[in-house]
């Protein structure tokens, strides 16, 4: 059964810049999976960050940006600020109407 | 703009039946795939169902297949979920989410706008 691996955890400090990854457990994630990107606070809904792949949502700071690395893929965010700790969760399109999520990154800004 | 305000959540014992409403407003709801993601306490999302726009198409992941029936109402702007014989791990909140690009012939799918979500709980 094929999982959507993401780092679980993940500390940066105020105004450095932060990279989480996104994967297959068996495979290599593509533009074709059209991979997007979801925060969320505790209680809260998920919120859109990153869709296809690079693509901002509406109002999300251009400090967020997503892109394919390697095998992977990915959010960076460049200068983080502390209101961006949340947990950040990427999803696939894996076909045939078909959607898996990550588990998720926690990220922690200290 | 877009609203999502899902109901329908309760108490069920194990084996029971619950349908979730979805009602949506804001967009042209019939031009719109809209989908079902949940979230067990604690733990991370997962992609329930989705149904496009005119009905259909329907979707479901395995945990749920054979289980759960998706369907929308075009003229009440409403989707739901009919969810069967429910078991102790399908306790979560349940978020209801409409979907982006999922048409031809720019086919380039994400979830745009959700609601913010409705809990579930499974216990005898």
């Amino acid at each position: 059964q094929t999982v959507v691996t993401q780092e679980p955890s993940f500390s940066v400090s105020p105004g450095a810049t932060v990279t989480l990854t996104c994967g297959l457990s068996s495979g290599s994630v593509s533009t074709s999976h059209l991979p997007s990107w979801y925060h969320q606070t505790p209680g809260q809904a998920p919120r859109t960050l990153i869709y296809t792949t690079n693509s901002r949502s509406s109002g999300v700071p251009d400090r967020f940006s997503g892109s394919i690395l390697g095998n992977k893929a990915a959010l960076t965010i460049t200068g983080a600020q502390a209101d961006d700790e949340s947990d950040y969760y990427c999803v696939l399109y894996m076909g045939s109407g078909n959607w898996l999520f990550g588990g998720g990154t926690k990220l922690t800004v200290l | 703009e877009v609203q999502l305000l899902e109901s329908g959540g309760n108490l069920v014992q194990p084996g029971g039946s619950l349908r979730l409403s979805c009602a949506a407003s804001g967009f042209t709801f019939s031009r719109y795939a809209m989908s079902w993601v949940r979230q067990s306490p604690g733990k991370g999302l997962e992609w329930v169902s989705l149904i496009s726009g005119d009905g259909g198409s329907t979707y479901y992941a395995d945990s749920v297949k054979g289980r759960f029936t998706i369907s929308r109402d075009n003229s009440k702007n409403t989707v739901y979920l009919q969810m069967n014989s429910l078991r102790a791990e399908d306790t979560a909140v349940y978020y209801c989410a409409k979907l982006e690009g999922w048409t031809l012939p720019h086919f380039s799918p994400y979830f745009d706008s959700w609601g913010q979500g409705i809990l579930v709980t499974v216990s005898s």
